[in-house]
């Protein structure tokens, strides 16, 4: 059982560049998130996922994109990286057990754009 | 709007002494609080939740959080300090209708021998 995975770790971009993070989760979990972490502001959600074929825009969704396919796996791209998409990217899963969500997190993806 | 609070960027401590760690929070609604744990180069592990209930809640590693709804906190609380608890700790609340979480900026606390 791996939790949550995300791939890659780590990733180096030039402006104007394209990729695509992937997270994958074998808990059999509904819902499915992306974040960013930047220093002193926490963590901020970028997009997140109810369900297999759904997504939906969270806090900071500008320059991003994302698309649940698959239940256990949650991309998320970016078209045309800028510099101020350097970050740390954390995935993470849950499900309601009719006491909330524990979101349970992947090991995160440091993104720099230069 | 929800939002969280964390009125200090750091916390010290000195081994073997009590912890506190400060979260105050806005939500429409009766709140889902969590208390999240991150050490270096790594993601965030669950410590405890909130849902109802007692408002004193026990989670992993002897920490602890006290629900005070007048106050609208969520302190984390641990008797006595280790020196592997130093790391980055993130309050979180979210409402019954959703699993979205808003974080606090999070608080660096460092446990010293």
């Amino acid at each position: 059982n791996a939790g949550v995975t995300q791939t890659p770790k780590f990733r180096v971009l030039k402006t104007g560049q394209s990729m695509t993070l992937l997270c994958a989760q074998d808990m059999n979990h509904e819902y499915m998130y992306w974040y960013r972490q930047d220093p002193g502001m926490g963590l901020r959600l970028i997009h997140y996922s109810v369900g297999e074929g759904t997504t939906a825009k969270g806090e900071v969704p500008d320059g991003y994109n994302v698309s649940r396919l698959k239940k256990q796996n949650f991309l998320l791209g970016l078209e045309s990286a800028a510099p101020s998409q350097t970050s740390v990217y954390f995935c993470a899963s849950s499900y309601y057990s009719g006491r909330g969500h524990e979101q349970y997190f992947g090991p995160g993806t440091r993104l720099t754009v230069t | 709007a929800q939002s969280v609070a964390q009125p200090e960027d750091q916390v010290n401590v000195a081994e073997g002494n009590p912890l506190t760690v400060k979260c105050t929070y806005s939500v429409s609604g009766n709140p889902y609080l969590f208390w999240y744990v991150q050490y270096p180069n790594r993601g965030l592990q669950f410590l405890l939740k909130y849902i109802t209930g007692d408002n004193l809640v026990k989670g992993s590693y002897g920490f602890e959080a006290e629900f005070n709804k007048s106050q609208t906190s969520f302190h984390l609380k641990k008797p006595s300090a280790l020196v592997s608890d130093s790391a980055l700790y993130f309050c979180a609340v979210s409402n019954i209708q959703g699993g979205k979480l808003i974080f606090g900026q999070g608080t660096e606390l460092s446990v010293k021998p």
